[in-house]
């Protein structure tokens, strides 16, 4: 299995409090992801990096926030908890994009109440 | 339009039987696509890529590309109980996964 560790697996939070979701990867991949998977709306991207210090947004980054000081670790941030971010999250990693295959975390589930 | 379209099923199909899964994707400029496998409460596992056009075979599983008509499918022979999950297109390029098929094989 590829070397991802993600931490929290389960977490519940209140509404308005902030969250920080790590992801840490043993494999010195490049690229990191953070997905969030809903049912009917499969996973989406919320936040990407392709190095450290860099990262970008996806399609449903409002609400989150990420940092990547170091190759290994890739945080993510809820910056004040919504019931709506109640979801599971998954970091993926990967050597490049296009053809080059992505690694996933054991996921984490949040639920905000 | 979603980037990535899958049909969400389910598809429910024989054991021995073939099971085919569809996608179609939006843009022209897309080259390479996988497709993962997930359980119910795991993680996805990758199952193929596939970046030509055409057909590529790994055991069980094909993949076809069509970038013609932007169309990418999966066909998986001889269905096993083991093949039921969930499968997700995705889009290298675009980093995005279309929603998903629920697969059933039945015994």
């Amino acid at each position: 299995d590829a070397g991802i560790t993600q931490s929290p697996r389960h977490k519940v939070t209140e509404t308005g409090t902030p969250v920080t979701l790590r992801c840490h990867q043993t494999e010195n991949h490049r690229y990191m992801y953070w997905y969030r998977q809903d049912p009917g709306h499969g996973l989406r991207l919320i936040h990407y990096s392709y190095g450290v210090k860099d990262t970008d947004k996806g399609e449903v980054s409002d609400g989150y926030s990420v940092s990547r000081s170091k190759t290994e670790d890739f945080l993510l941030t809820l910056e004040s908890a919504t019931s709506s971010q109640t979801s599971v999250y998954f970091c993926a990693i990967s050597g490049g994009t296009g053809d080059t295959e992505a690694f996933f975390g054991q996921g984490t589930r949040l639920t905000v109440v | 339009q979603k980037e990535v379209e899958q049909n969400s099923g389910p598809l429910s199909v024989p054991e021995g039987a073939i099971a085919s899964l569809n996608c179609t994707y939006s843009d022209r400029g897309s080259q390479s696509f996988f497709w993962y496998r997930q359980y119910s409460g795991k993680s996805p596992e990758l199952i193929m890529f596939i970046y030509s056009n055409g057909d590529k075979e790994d055991g069980r599983f094909t993949a076809q590309l069509n970038k013609a008509s932007q169309y990418v499918s999966l066909l998986i022979r001889d269905s096993q109980p083991s093949d039921s999950a969930t499968y997700l297109c995705f889009d290298g390029e675009k980093l995005t996964f279309g929603t998903g098929t629920r697969l059933t094989i039945i015994p």
